[in-house]
């Protein structure tokens, strides 16, 4: 099945712990990204990746890293995680698009973090 | 302004309604536009791509004015299940995937 897969679905966390949230993606999609979504600002796209060793900030990318080592896997790396990054997180990836046209998002099923 | 602005909802229809939902974006230069749909708590998933001359979906029927900047979806009959919030979501420019989302406009449908 065609998939999008993010782990941990649910994480509680302490501030200052290190933590790493893991996406993969089996359609062997060239593009992914990562969006945080919060109530009343709604999707914000946090990095994002046309390749493999090619990523670039998004909106939000303060406080986040991540790496794009191999075309399936787009892990988002929180070093030193902070109350304010509490928040639902989706990875999405989608093929490149071909001659301007642009190919729609395919979203895991999110990620609920909660820094205290 | 906002790059992308949806009507702020909620829609509160009953069974059987057609409900229309707005969008207006801001960037003269994108190029795709697109209806998400989510429901609570949940990932959004595609419900339909906009096309300039329009397109239609069984129930579902997308608009673009590229002159007036303004998307819009229509649904036609909504069912129960309709129930969730529609994404309005357009790309940035003309590099990438770069997309911006909409905040969303949240349809209950009442029985």
């Amino acid at each position: 099945e065609a998939q999008v897969t993010q782990n941990p679905r649910y994480l509680i966390t302490v501030t200052g712990k290190k933590l790493t949230v893991t996406c993969s993606q089996n359609m062997n999609h060239e593009y992914m990204s990562w969006y945080r979504q919060d109530p009343g600002l709604g999707l914000r796209q946090i990095y994002y990746s046309m390749n493999v060793e090619v990523t670039d900030k998004g909106d939000v990318p303060e406080g986040y890293k991540v790496s794009r080592k191999e075309k399936r896997n787009f892990p988002l790396i929180l070093e030193s995680p902070s109350p304010n990054q509490t928040s639902l997180y989706f990875c999405a990836s989608s093929l490149t698009p071909l001659r301007g046209r642009y190919s729609p998002l395919h979203f895991g099923n999110g990620t609920r973090l909660t820094v205290t | 302004r906002k790059e992308v602005e949806q009507d702020p909802g909620p829609f509160n229809v009953p069974e059987g309604a057609t409900v229309a939902f707005n969008c207006t974006y801001s960037n003269s230069a994108s190029q795709s536009f697109f209806w998400y749909r989510q429901d609570c708590r949940k990932e959004p998933k595609l419900l339909m791509s906009v096309y300039s001359s329009g397109n239609e979906d069984g129930r579902f029927t997308a608009q673009l004015n590229r002159a007036s900047q303004y998307i819009s979806l229509l649904i036609r009959d909504s069912k129960l299940s309709d129930s969730a919030t529609y994404l309005c979501v357009v790309n940035r420019d003309n590099y990438g995937q770069n997309f911006v989302f909409g905040p969303g406009t949240r349809l209950s449908v009442l029985p």
